[in-house]
């Protein structure tokens, strides 16, 4: 399969505090994208990191590429109750012509 | 948010009996994909559309048909519910495949009796 893994399955960290999730894939990729779905609803697209980019910020997020260990990293700084919800990375693999989803982890952040 | 429209949101049936879910858009992206999601196996691809009348299977494409007859309306047909189809579905679009954010309806809770 080439679904990308996120690690940890899940966080519970306290409002203030920073949240790091990880996602490591398979194949060689051209781009990889970090996804967040609250309970009930559909999942919104958070920040897209291209193969030959290394880091990439969107407000209090922050996304590392690592193509030589096929891995990823969300960050989120900062952390706010309304943080919680599921986190998925998602990968294309090499001439996929769709995306690979992870199982996701799911945060909760404790006010 | 984009302008996904899923229906119905919930359903409930009988094995062996058909259903059909419709995701309608109002944004005129070119492609549009159906996943489920389980817990334990994330989200995985059904089927996706690449225009009017073009499809293609995705990883679990077995039980499912597709139809796009309008750009707007993309159909997933389950010809003969089995219990292991219980499952939330999802739709999504996107301008491009894999370089363009997909954007998500609200899904459709589905569960096969």
């Amino acid at each position: 399969s080439q679904q990308g893994e996120e690690d940890p399955q899940a966080l519970s960290i306290q409002e203030g505090e920073n949240a790091t999730m990880n996602c490591s894939y398979k194949t060689s990729i051209n781009n990889l994208q970090w996804y967040r779905q609250n309970s009930g609803r559909g999942l919104v697209h958070l920040i897209l990191i291209r193969s030959n980019e290394r880091e990439k910020h969107s407000g209090r997020l922050r996304v590392t590429l690592d193509t030589s260990k096929k891995s990823s990293s969300l960050l989120i700084t900062a952390s706010r109750a309304a943080d919680t919800a599921s986190y998925f990375c998602a990968t294309d693999g090499s001439g996929a012509n769709n995306l690979f989803f992870g199982t996701g982890t799911r945060l909760t952040v404790i006010p | 948010d984009a302008g996904i429209t899923q229906s119905p949101r919930h359903k409930v049936t009988e094995t062996g009996t058909p259903v059909t879910l419709r995701c309608h858009q109002t944004e005129n992206h070119r492609y549009m994909y159906w996943y489920r999601q389980d817990p334990g196996h994330g989200l995985r691809l059904i089927h996706y559309s690449y225009g009017v009348k073009d499809t293609d299977k995705g990883e679990v494409s077995d039980g499912y048909s597709v139809s796009r007859s309008k750009t707007e309306d993309f159909l997933l047909t389950l010809e003969s519910a089995t219990s292991s189809q219980t499952s939330v579905y999802f739709c999504a679009i996107s301008e491009g495949i894999s370089n363009q954010p997909q954007h998500f309806g609200d899904g459709t809770r589905l569960s096969i009796l």
